[in-house]
């Protein structure tokens, strides 16, 4: 299985300050297809995940362009580039470019 | 808009079958071919995928629990389900249902007693 492997997993941030969070992979995310499946999820306190970022760096829906992905590989990164109090919660990398479809421990970001 | 809802025993005994439905409102669980998925999170613990369903019937299951997985779907009633066999402690979670990784139900903790 393709190992993912967040950092930190405890992110105390100041509000309207930036935030990231790294996540690397065991193994490369580059498909055979040329896609890179990774993905970063949001999960507020007592909610069901909601993804924000597909394919490394595409917002989904609906989510502020505050929230950006990057990287390559076996590195990524998820950005928030000023923190709001909505953003509190845990989020999470996972890949589908390997079977099976793995996550990572999870990042939980707070407000100092 | 798609919605999920997840639903079953809250609690199962040690060595019994899970079963859990996950319904779908909102849209056709038969169009296009989408993966109907399931994933499990313990109580503070990070998030694992168990396996999913195609609209054309095609399943694929995590490894780690193959042996011990089915997922079905039933068009008539627009939902698809989860059995998991054999449950221990272990097993005890959050399960959550979801169409690709995109919509995710409000999730069903499930606690396996012994």
């Amino acid at each position: 299985d393709a190992v993912m492997t967040q950092s930190p997993l405890s992110l105390p941030v100041t509000l309207g300050q930036p935030a990231s969070i790294s996540c690397r992979s065991s193994q490369s995310l580059v498909h055979s297809d040329g896609n890179t499946y990774l993905n970063w999820f949001q999960q507020r306190p007592g909610q069901s995940p909601r993804r924000l970022i597909y394919k490394v760096s595409n917002r989904d829906s609906g989510v502020p362009d505050r929230f950006s992905g990057s990287g390559s590989g076996t590195d990524f990164t998820l950005k928030i580039s000023r923190v709001e109090a909505e953003d509190v919660g845990v989020y999470h990398c996972m890949q589908g470019t390997h079977w099976p479809p793995t996550f990572g421990q999870g990042t939980k970001v707070e407000i100092k | 808009q798609v919605q999920l809802q997840e639903s079953g025993p809250g609690l199962v005994k040690s060595s019994q079958t899970l079963s859990l439905t996950c319904t779908v409102s909102g849209g056709s669980i038969s169009s296009d071919n989408y993966s109907w998925n399931w994933i499990r999170q313990p109580a503070g613990k990070g998030l694992e995928w168990i396996g999913r369903i195609y609209t054309n019937g095609n399943t694929h299951y995590n490894p780690s629990l193959k042996s011990r997985v089915t997922i079905s779907l039933d068009t008539s009633k627009n939902q698809f389900s989860l059995k998991l066999s054999s449950v221990i402690a272990a097993d005890t979670a959050v399960y959550y249902c979801a169409r690709e990784f995109a919509r995710w139900g409000q999730g069903t903790l499930v606690t396996v007693s012994s």
